[in-house]
């Protein structure tokens, strides 16, 4: 399976400021996502990132506070805007090969804390 | 809806003890049904998957067969280690011809002492 690498791998950050998370893969795949896991949580998707075009975010999650940027098959962002103590969480980035039914795989994560 | 739900945690049991993590699930269509695993400070592997009915998924000594009467992915081991302790998740993407979301249970956390 692809191997995803993460970074940062972990961040402090202060109140108000912001972080972009990359998400690199070592094969082309078609479809990225990125996750958040909140302390003790399961998983909740933020968004799916699409090739050239805009994301397709979730309920409850918007481009101004998680832009999301894909340039490519193999490369994703996502930034975390004006931080506040709740986006202190792990931001996971995940690909999927092929789409459809198929699982996906995960990176290592990124673990935020905002103070 | 979709939806997947686990037994609460945490399960803690001593080496070498059987394990059960329960997960049923709700769902359209036939979706395809997973378990991955989280060590301390890491992220998301996945442990094993089932695509359809009565499928068996198996890896690293855990397994789980598919059920759909029961609409249930219990996950076992006959016989835990120290290592095996992580967080549990179930998981499934109705499947429905194309790309569908990946719905999380809540997880269960494992404690296996020595």
């Amino acid at each position: 399976s692809a191997v995803i690498s993460q970074k940062p791998s972990r961040d402090i950050c202060q109140r108000g400021t912001s972080l972009t998370i990359q998400c690199q893969v070592d094969s082309q795949v078609t479809m990225m996502f990125w996750y958040r896991q909140q302390p003790g949580q399961s998983l909740t998707l933020i968004a799916t990132a699409n090739q050239g075009s805009e994301a397709t975010y979730e309920s409850g999650f918007v481009i101004d506070k998680f832009p999301i940027s894909r340039p490519n098959l193999t490369f994703s962002t996502l930034t975390v805007s004006n931080m506040s103590p709740e986006d202190s969480s792990i931001y996971l980035c995940s690909v999927s090969e092929s789409g459809g039914n198929q699982p996906q795989h995960f990176g290592d994560g990124t673990r935020l804390s905002i103070l | 809806g979709n939806s997947v739900t686990q037994m609460e945690g945490p399960v803690t049991l001593s080496e070498e003890a059987f394990l059960t993590i329960n997960c049923t699930y709700t769902a359209t269509g036939y979706p395809s049904l997973f378990w991955y695993v989280q060590y301390p400070g890491e992220g998301l592997q996945l442990l094993l998957k089932a695509t359809k009915a009565d499928d068996k998924g198996s890896n690293k000594g855990f397994e789980a067969t598919y059920r759909k009467e029961t609409t249930s992915f219990h996950l076992e081991k006959g016989s835990v280690q120290v290592s095996d302790s992580a967080v549990y998740f179930c998981a499934l993407i109705p499947f429905s011809g194309g790309y569908n979301k990946l719905i999380f249970g809540a997880g269960t956390r494992l404690a296996v002492h020595p």
